[in-house]
């Protein structure tokens, strides 16, 4: 089946550098995407999402890119701070026909943790 | 705001006995989602209900495992018998229907097995 994977299963950053986070995903037909962070001991947390009619999001020092050519995701975070050492995670949504309609899953990449050194 | 509250945060219990997560959605969430995630294989979602039915239930993973969503608030997600293998963090996630609507994790339950 298809899945969402992620190039990098670490990444570690000196404090005050931008970091970028990729991944790769195969279902052409996801039409929005969400990345979360998740801090030891916590639940995945909302970060910023996309939809597919864009190619670019920015929110309070992150943004997302996406190009669906290469089917491509990242998630860039300017002057990266001790406090956005946590792992990342991709998800697209995927749509399911269902008696009752449409419905709407997530399918999560594995993760890349980010160690932002001091 | 309240976000997504599970219950226990922690749970260890001796193998073959019955384990009961829950969960209590964002107010106004009507598509809830139970997941369950491990080192080996991350992230898994295990069933998902909109307005209180299940739609999915392809990703749990036994007949061992059950869940109900008797209104719109709660939702249980229960393990019987348990075995050592259902060691996990297991989350529930709630959104709102339809397209385009993340979806918002609470804190989980870890559950270990012995």
């Amino acid at each position: 089946g298809e899945s969402v994977g992620l190039h990098l299963p670490t990444l570690s950053v000196q404090e005050g550098d931008n970091s970028i986070i990729n991944c790769a995903y195969s279902n052409s037909a996801s039409d929005y995407f969400i990345w979360y962070k998740q801090e030891s001991g916590k639940g995945p947390q909302f970060i910023i999402d996309i939809r597919s009619n864009m190619d670019k999001r920015q929110g309070q020092r992150v943004t997302v890119l996406l190009n669906k050519t290469v089917k491509h995701l990242s998630l860039q975070i300017a002057a990266t701070q001790p406090g956005d050492s946590a792992v990342y995670f991709c998800a697209e949504n995927m749509r399911e026909n269902g008696s009752g309609g449409s419905n709407y899953k997530l399918t999560f990449g594995k993760g890349t943790l980010l160690t932002v050194n001091p | 705001d309240a976000g997504v509250i599970q219950s226990p945060r922690h749970e260890v219990t001796e193998m073959g006995q019955e384990v009961t997560l829950r969960c209590k959605p964002i107010s106004g969430h009507n598509s809830l989602f139970w997941y369950r995630q491990t080192m080996m294989r991350g992230l898994e979602l295990l069933i998902y209900f909109n307005n209180n039915v299940p739609i999915d239930d392809s990703g749990m993973p036994e007949d061992r495992f059950s869940a109900k969503m008797p209104n719109a608030s709660f939702s249980t997600l229960k393990i019987q018998p348990s075995e050592p293998r259902d060691s996990a963090v297991y989350f529930c996630a709630s959104s709102f229907l339809g397209q385009n609507q993340p979806q918002h994790f609470g804190d989980g339950t870890r559950l270990s097995i012995l």
